[in-house]
């Protein structure tokens, strides 16, 4: 069954570093999203990516963040100058369009320390 | 606001009982997903739900859907040890991109 991979599955870094975390989605989806799980907590949206750009951005998703897709393949979250606040599961995911299921990722494991 | 609540907060029950789920949401949707999560891990899709739909099953697996209640329920049948999760539902509205997700019962199936 096809997965979405993402890499690293856990990453640990120095506040103010910068980080991407990255992504294959599912190579015939065409939606493609990153989700954060800070732990204990619910799932929030930060931002999905359709046709080549962002399609809807959540209030997390500031100038701190920014997504690419650079080739047909990855798909990344880079994250600049990272806060304490920042350490969470971030899942990418990807759909094959509206009123289809999401396929996520097994998440990467940010700690910012 | 929040979307969906489900209910209750977690649910400990022997295995071979059925376990309810509930989820109430505040918008209209377009779909309605069940996702589970085992302890720090991914998420992985179980179910989606359409508007227009009002029962759907898949293996152990049964939804509803009430658009009038805005409500859902996930039942699990004959439930195993392995079915020990956490279970999440999340709304796919009509106007956005985004899964608004609810917090989530943890299941604890007791052998």
């Amino acid at each position: 069954e096809p997965e979405v991979t993402q890499t690293p599955s856990h990453q640990v870094t120095q506040m103010g570093q910068e980080v991407i975390l990255r992504c294959v989605p599912i190579s015939n989806h065409l939606y493609f999203y990153w989700y954060r799980q800070i732990l204990g907590q619910k799932v929030e949206f930060l931002v999905s990516f359709y046709n080549n750009e962002i399609s809807e951005k959540s209030e997390i998703f500031d100038d701190q963040f920014s997504v690419e897709r650079p080739d047909g393949s990855n798909f990344t979250l880079k994250i600049r100058s990272t806060k304490l606040e920042d350490s969470a599961m971030y899942f990418c995911a990807s759909r094959l369009g509206q009123n289809y299921g999401y396929t996520f990722g097994s998440g990467t494991r940010l700690t910012v320390v | 606001s929040q979307q969906g609540e489900e209910d209750p907060q977690a649910l400990s029950i022997q295995e071979g009982e059925n376990a309810t789920m509930n989820c109430s949401y505040k918008t209209s949707i377009n779909n309605l997903q069940w996702y589970r999560q085992n302890s720090g891990r991914g998420l992985v899709h179980l179910i989606l739900i359409r508007s227009n739909e009002r029962e759907k099953h898949s293996g152990r697996l049964r939804v509803t859907l009430d658009t009038s209640k805005k409500s859902s329920s996930l039942l699990i049948t004959a439930s195993r040890a392995a079915d020990t999760a956490s279970y999440f539902c999340a709304t796919d509205a009509y106007s956005n991109y985004q899964l608004i997700w609810g917090a989530g019962t943890k299941l604890i199936i007791k052998p």
